[in-house]
């Protein structure tokens, strides 16, 4: 069956180091996301991406990056953890009508 | 960019009453609102969604009403059950690009 995985599920890294959150998606869909979820806050986007080579800022996208070099994969980097990014993080895919599917989502805690 | 606010942040029912969840949205130009359900510890999934040439969509014991002059759309809930606890998110965008959610709401229902 077609899904979405995201890795790793749980992490613990300390401030100021390189982290990187995988998503893949098994749909072929062509539009994936990247959503952080803070209580309060709800689910906030952070990148988004079109199709292969389209990365796209989110509305909190200070301090993360994203590359898409093919339809499957969508890996989310912060360059240099900060406590503040201690977050569940969520990625999903779609069509273009619509739904998004999510990922079970990767709980990140910076020290 | 898109803007939703959400309310109420709680709401608690007894079991079998109704629940009503409300939200704003910013950019006239949306079309598409869907609602999530996220229980805990899972990932948020579609319930429900409606596009903006409709006012009005049902499906089974849940609806979704949509005011495009006055930008709001609401989630019901009828015959509430213990099951339907969980956080509902709302969301807004203008074609599936750059989908925004509200903060949430977290629904217990009372046996």
């Amino acid at each position: 069956d077609a899904e979405i995985t995201q890795s790793p599920r749980h992490k613990i890294t300390e401030t100021g180091r390189q982290v990187t959150l995988a998503c893949h998606q098994t749909w072929n869909h062509n539009n994936m996301f990247w959503y952080r979820q803070d209580l309060g806050h709800g689910l906030r986007l952070i990148h988004y991406s079109y199709g292969v080579h389209d990365t796209n800022k989110g509305e909190v996208s200070d301090g993360y990056s994203v590359s898409r070099s093919n339809t499957e994969d969508l890996p989310l980097t912060l360059e240099s953890a900060a406590s503040s990014q201690t977050s569940v993080y969520f990625c999903a895919s779609s069509y273009s009508t619509g739904e998004l599917f999510f990922g079970e989502g990767s709980r990140l805690t910076v020290l | 960019g898109e803007n939703v606010e959400q309310h109420p942040s709680t709401l608690s029912v007894q079991e079998g009453d109704s629940a009503v969840i409300k939200c704003t949205y910013s950019d006239s130009a949306s079309n598409y609102f869907p609602w999530y359900k996220q229980e805990l510890g899972k990932r948020p999934q579609l319930i429900i969604d409606i596009r903006s040439n409709v006012g009005e969509k049902k499906d089974q014991r849940i609806a979704v009403t949509l005011n495009k002059t006055a930008k709001h759309f609401s989630l019901h809930i009828t015959e509430t059950q213990p099951e339907d606890s969980a956080v509902y998110f709302c969301a807004a965008t203008l074609n599936n690009n750059d989908m925004r959610f509200g903060a949430g709401t977290r629904l217990t229902v009372k046996p």
